[in-house]
């Protein structure tokens, strides 16, 4: 346990659905990252966010994600309207320092 | 982006050590390596980092090359623990990109 909670584990939704995660970080951490992993693959970048503002956003986010953190401690990533394309693990770290990250269980999606 | 090469996968026998190198013949002067695993069913766990001397912590030594374009993590002692994806990534140290570009990895087996 890295300390970073993400609910729900899994989530199963029907395409065109809407789905949202949440991401609890370590709670002294003000940065936060998103990714998605698809099978076989390394995880790839989303969004990151200091404290509640979003700095980077990969052009991977399409205009159906959208992630916020309000005041700066637990984060949510919502992706509407579902595509098959959209199933993955998503997941979520925190940090204090520039590239030491703690990474979440992660959110298992499938999108039917 | 300056990019790593890792082999696809790696044996190793428990209790052996174990050399995983990773070559990045193309990183800059204010890139740093760092190393990250993945068990099976689990986010990615921070391993080690370093800039240009070789570094040590409890989980692994980090010996980097003196021209940087080549590194390599080892694990002393394997064990069936160990048996995971490592990730070499490079980080550009200061401001702007903080995000982690995973490569897909070297599977490490470990054989009992």
């Amino acid at each position: 346990d890295t300390g970073v909670s993400q609910d729900p584990r899994h989530k199963i939704t029907k395409r065109g659905q809407n789905v949202t995660f949440r991401c609890d970080p370590i709670s002294e951490h003000n940065r936060l990252y998103w990714y998605r992993q698809t099978l076989g693959q390394g995880p790839e970048f989303l969004t990151y966010f200091q404290n509640e503002a979003q700095l980077e956003k990969s052009r991977l986010l399409s205009d159906r994600f959208s992630a916020e953190r309000p005041k700066g401690s637990f984060s949510t990533l919502e992706i509407q309207r579902t595509e098959q394309g959209d199933s993955a693990m998503y997941l979520c770290a925190s940090s204090l320092r520039t590239g030491e990250a703690f990474f979440g269980p992660g959110t298992r999606l499938t999108v039917l | 982006d300056a990019k790593t090469t890792q082999p696809n996968s790696m044996e190793s026998n428990e209790e052996e050590p174990v050399h995983l190198p990773c070559n990045h013949s193309t990183i800059s002067g204010t890139d740093y390596i760092h190393w990250y695993r993945q068990l099976p069913s689990q986010g990615p766990e921070y391993v080690i980092h370093g800039l240009t001397s070789n570094v040590n912590n409890r989980m692994a030594s980090l010996a980097i090359a003196e021209d940087r374009k080549s590194s390599t993590l080892i694990l002393h002692r394997a064990t069936l623990r160990d048996a995971a994806v490592y990730y070499c990534i490079l980080l550009l140290s200061g401001a702007g990109s903080y995000q982690l570009t995973f490569g897909k990895g070297t599977k490490l087996s470990v054989i009992p």
